[in-house]
């Protein structure tokens, strides 16, 4: 079974404009990671944010965790078609060790 | 950059047939994941390894999938016999002393 869901899991937009994609997940978390996957390449890790953490920043990526909802987001400022992507939230369950569980992740198309 | 290798890249076979599929993962990295991804859906643990241990293979098809790592290094992934809805890409994954996983390129299988 799968812990996170990605929303929407299609976003199609124009180059220069942000792209933001969520992810749900059901039980308490140590930690959550997002990945992108090139199409039928490997995934490439992004960003991580821990469960005592509400938001990070890595260059034009923001992510934000809401631990009450559980739920984060995933904001992608000035996209570019190089940004065309599938994008994975994975969450490592709290209280074991450290076993990732992947949504089914979020379609990225960036028209330049 | 240390990448994980993965080989073949891509694998066509008939059903009722053996494959296996080889993973090299980041030197020193003590972890290592295989995950099968249906085109899309995020990946699905198969199998987690700590050296040449097993620590989680509970979504193993166990009946016709096997995977080892005798060394504690590189590692083999078995589907004896092959079915049709094996069709995926598998992707091996290792992780050192950090929550980050880092991927090989997948092997795309394709069964007719």
């Amino acid at each position: 079974s799968q812990q996170g869901e990605e929303d929407p899991q299609a976003l199609s937009i124009q180059e220069g404009e942000n792209a933001t994609m969520n992810c749900s997940y059901k039980t308490s978390i140590n930690n959550l990671q997002w990945y992108r996957q090139n199409s039928g390449r490997g995934l490439v890790h992004l960003i991580l944010i821990r469960s005592n953490e509400r938001e990070k920043h890595s260059g034009r990526l923001r992510v934000t965790l809401d631990t009450s909802k559980k739920s984060s987001s995933l904001l992608i400022t000035a996209s570019r078609a190089a940004d065309t992507a599938s994008y994975f939230c994975a969450t490592d369950r709290s209280g074991g060790s450290y076993i990732p569980t992947f949504g089914r992740g979020t379609s990225l198309i960036v028209h330049p | 950059e240390a990448e994980v290798a993965q080989s073949p890249r891509y694998k066509i076979t008939e059903k009722s047939q053996a494959v296996a599929f080889w993973c090299d993962p980041i030197s020193g990295h003590a972890t290592l994941y295989w995950y099968r991804q249906i085109l899309g859906q995020g990946p699905e643990l198969l199998v987690q390894f700590q050296d040449e241990s097993v620590v989680d293979d509970s979504q193993l098809p166990k009946d016709r999938f096997s995977a080892e790592r005798l060394k504690g290094v590189d590692s083999t992934l078995k589907i004896q016999p092959a079915e049709l809805g094996d069709s995926a890409m598998y992707l091996c994954a290792s992780r050192g002393s950090q929550e980050t996983q880092y991927f090989g390129p997948g092997t795309r299988l394709l069964v007719l």
